[in-house]
């Protein structure tokens, strides 16, 4: 199947420091690609959906200028966790739709534990 | 009333039983269903979609479809040890299946297979 990739897979930082998350479909072009948050135990909360060119829509809830969105090429998106708290600390996944099948294929993550 | 509602168990089945996994989901504009399975501090990965109301088979694995009733779930036939994971719902509006869209998530099944 189609790889994604998520970097970094894990980050520590410092309260009030931003993060970037990239995500990277390595051998397929994603015109669209969703952000997820997944706290201990819990399932995966959709945060938003970033398409290639344009501005991420963001579910209710989500701050946009807290973490913002970038899909600047179709084969990368980023997150990045502005002035984090830790709060923010959580799993952070994204996943990238192949255009011609509509399938998702998720990254292996990256677990951000904000000190 | 959550949108996609499982036991969040821990179910516990021997090996080489028959797991059943449930699901229910409220909107019923649903038109898609999948299962996911994530080990633990992994990403969830597909096991299976469903999109027309009966069964569908992939090896051990079954999954049944009842839109009257918005229940969802799936058979795991034979179960391993190696089944023991996490086993995530998923549901979208959009239609056909291979079509992924925005997916709402359950909590969770968490299965264990003892030997």
């Amino acid at each position: 199947g189609a790889v994604v990739s998520q970097h970094p897979s894990r980050v520590i930082c410092k309260s009030g420091t931003s993060v970037k998350i990239e995500c990277r479909s390595l051998d397929f072009q994603a015109t669209t690609m969703f952000w997820y948050r997944q706290f201990p135990k819990q399932s995966l909360m959709l945060m938003a959906t970033s398409n290639e060119g344009s501005k991420a829509t963001y579910e209710q809830g989500v701050e946009k200028d807290k973490f913002l969105i970038n899909h600047a090429s179709l084969t990368l998106s980023t997150l990045t966790v502005t002035s984090a708290h830790p709060e923010d600390s959580s799993f952070y996944i994204c996943s990238a739709r192949f255009a011609s099948t509509g399938e998702l294929f998720f990254g292996e993550g990256s677990r951000l534990t904000v000190l | 009333q959550k949108e996609v509602e499982q036991n969040s168990g821990p179910l516990s089945v021997p090996e080489g039983a028959i797991a059943s996994l449930n699901c229910t989901y409220s909107d019923r504009g649903s038109q898609s269903f999948f299962w996911y399975r994530q080990y633990s501090g992994k990403s969830p990965e597909l096991i299976m979609f469903i999109y027309s109301n009966g069964d569908k088979e992939d090896g051990r694995f079954t999954a049944q479809l009842n839109k009257a009733s918005q229940y969802v779930s799936l058979l795991i036939r034979d179960s391993q040890p190696s089944d023991s994971a996490t086993y995530l719902c998923a549901v979208t509006n959009n239609a056909g299946g291979t079509s992924y869209g925005k997916l709402t998530f359950g909590q969770g099944t968490i299965l264990t297979v003892h030997p």
